[in-house]
């Protein structure tokens, strides 16, 4: 069974500062996975995805994250964190129906 | 890309009404799911749709529950006798494709409050 599990419900840093959010995965083939952000009260917005073609994606607003596969891991992260960072990020894997399986999601706080 | 929009984006509703939610995806995206997201978890899937043809329902989605997607556009779900435990946002996501690795786009969802 797929799943995916983020290591941390929260994570606060300073503005400027690198943002590192973690994720593993579990799947019994090469996993589709995908980081999505959400804003209060707002629907899910795709920061980036990984599909085999390369283990270090990069996403929008400066985000990236790598996939290792020897780790199960495709953790976020991001070199300077600003205040508009602020908000609840999710990893998330898709099984071969295209449904998504997400994560508890990981709250960032950036402090000024 | 006028993005997946969902309608309305509120409801307020007394214990065993029935409530009816709106989702257009983007006009030229063949899958259509549903997701129900409840206070501090992530999204859950409750079913989904190629073009008109409901695919896959989870064991969440009880008798209670039921989706349609009339000519493969619009979908609408509804909560017949909703409860308390139905209090959620409802989330609506479109893709195009038959390929997993497709993202999937989602709508800012209803939320659901009963009373």
């Amino acid at each position: 069974a797929q799943s995916v599990t983020q290591l941390d419900s929260h994570v606060s840093v300073s503005e400027g500062t690198p943002v590192l959010l973690r994720c593993n995965y579990s799947s019994s083939y090469s996993p589709s996975l995908f980081w999505y952000v959400q804003h209060p009260n707002k629907g899910l917005q795709l920061l980036l995805k990984y599909t085999s073609a390369a283990t270090l994606v990069k996403g929008i607003n400066g985000f990236e994250a790598e996939f290792k596969k020897s780790e199960t891991s495709f953790h976020l992260t991001k070199p300077s964190a600003h205040m508009s960072d602020a908000a609840e990020y999710f990893c998330v894997v898709s099984v071969s129906t295209g449904k998504l399986i997400f994560g508890q999601g990981t709250t960032l706080q950036v402090k000024p | 890309d006028t993005g997946v929009s969902q309608n309305p984006r509120h409801k307020i509703t007394k214990r065993g009404q029935n409530v009816t939610f709106r989702c257009d995806p983007i006009s030229e995206h063949n899958r259509l799911y549903w997701y129900r997201q409840t206070l501090g978890q992530g999204p859950e899937f409750l079913t989904y749709f190629q073009n008109e043809a409901q695919l896959e329902k989870s064991r969440l989605l009880s008798d209670r529950f039921s989706a349609e997607r009339p000519k493969g556009s619009f979908s609408t779900l509804e909560i017949q006798r909703t409860e308390q435990g139905d209090s959620a946002m409802y989330l609506c996501a479109s893709s195009f494709g038959r390929e997993r690795t497709q993202p999937q786009h989602f709508g800012d969802g209803t939320r659901l409050s009963i009373l």
